[in-house]
């Protein structure tokens, strides 16, 4: 019954340190999702995958990158930490998308509260 | 580029009253979402409104969709404590073609009941 798994839960990283959080899913779903949330800003899509051994950006994925190895792993690295990544990370996985009425509920992680010094 | 805008941001409320929360967004869309997150917590589904019309209830809580207007509402009735948290709409630019399921999010609303 686990869904989504997200860790670690939290990190603390210094300017220029790299890091990797992990994404892993038990649903055998299709479609990842890597977000990031700040206040006041709804959540974000930094990266996302379609399938095994396929990733694509989306609207912040600068100082991002990601890969997608295993359908159930999808794994979010940053190589060089900015204060400006702070922030809570939230991974996603969806059955399937673009088919004609399905619902592609996304189901979220516990999220990854990062923050960069 | 599409842009969705929730009002309120923030929504202090008496328990028992009812008020409405309001997504619009600026793109053509027929596939909204409704989430909620308590603090600290993920998010969870509470609604899918896939065509112009639709409406979904769920105990105290009813989410409607009118693609014309592009405006999306979530209607609280007789608002309880436990009703507490943030809700976010999302909406999916599907539009006819693969959107490959990306949502583009609210900034959320964040709701408090008070007794």
């Amino acid at each position: 019954n686990a869904g989504v798994t997200q860790t670690p839960k939290f990190r603390v990283l210094k300017t220029g340190q790299s890091m990797t959080l992990l994404c892993a899913q038990d649903m055998n779903h299709e479609y990842m999702y890597w977000y990031r949330q700040d206040p006041g800003m709804g959540l974000r899509l930094i990266h996302y995958s379609v399938g095994e051994g396929t990733t694509a950006k989306g609207e912040v994925p600068d100082g991002y990158n990601v890969s997608r190895l295993k359908k159930q792993n999808f794994l979010l690295g940053l190589e060089s930490a900015a204060p400006s990544q702070t922030s809570v990370y939230f991974c996603a996985s969806s059955r399937l998308a673009g088919a004609l009425l399905a619902k592609n509920i996304q189901y979220f992680g516990a999220g990854t509260r990062l923050s960069v010094l | 580029e599409l842009k969705v805008e929730q009002n309120p941001l923030f929504l202090s409320m008496q328990e028992g009253k009812n008020y409405t929360i309001y997504c619009n967004y600026s793109t053509t869309s027929d596939r909204l979402y409704w989430y909620r997150q308590d603090p600290g917590k993920s998010l969870e589904s509470l609604f899918v409104l896939l065509s112009n019309g639709a409406v979904k209830q769920e105990g105290r809580l009813m989410a409607s969709l009118d693609t014309k207007a592009r405006l999306s509402t979530l209607h609280i009735t007789a608002a309880v404590h436990d009703l507490s948290a943030t809700y976010f709409c999302a909406v999916d630019l599907y539009g006819g073609g693969t959107s490959y399921g990306k949502l583009t999010f609210g900034q959320g609303t964040i709701l408090t009941v008070h007794p």
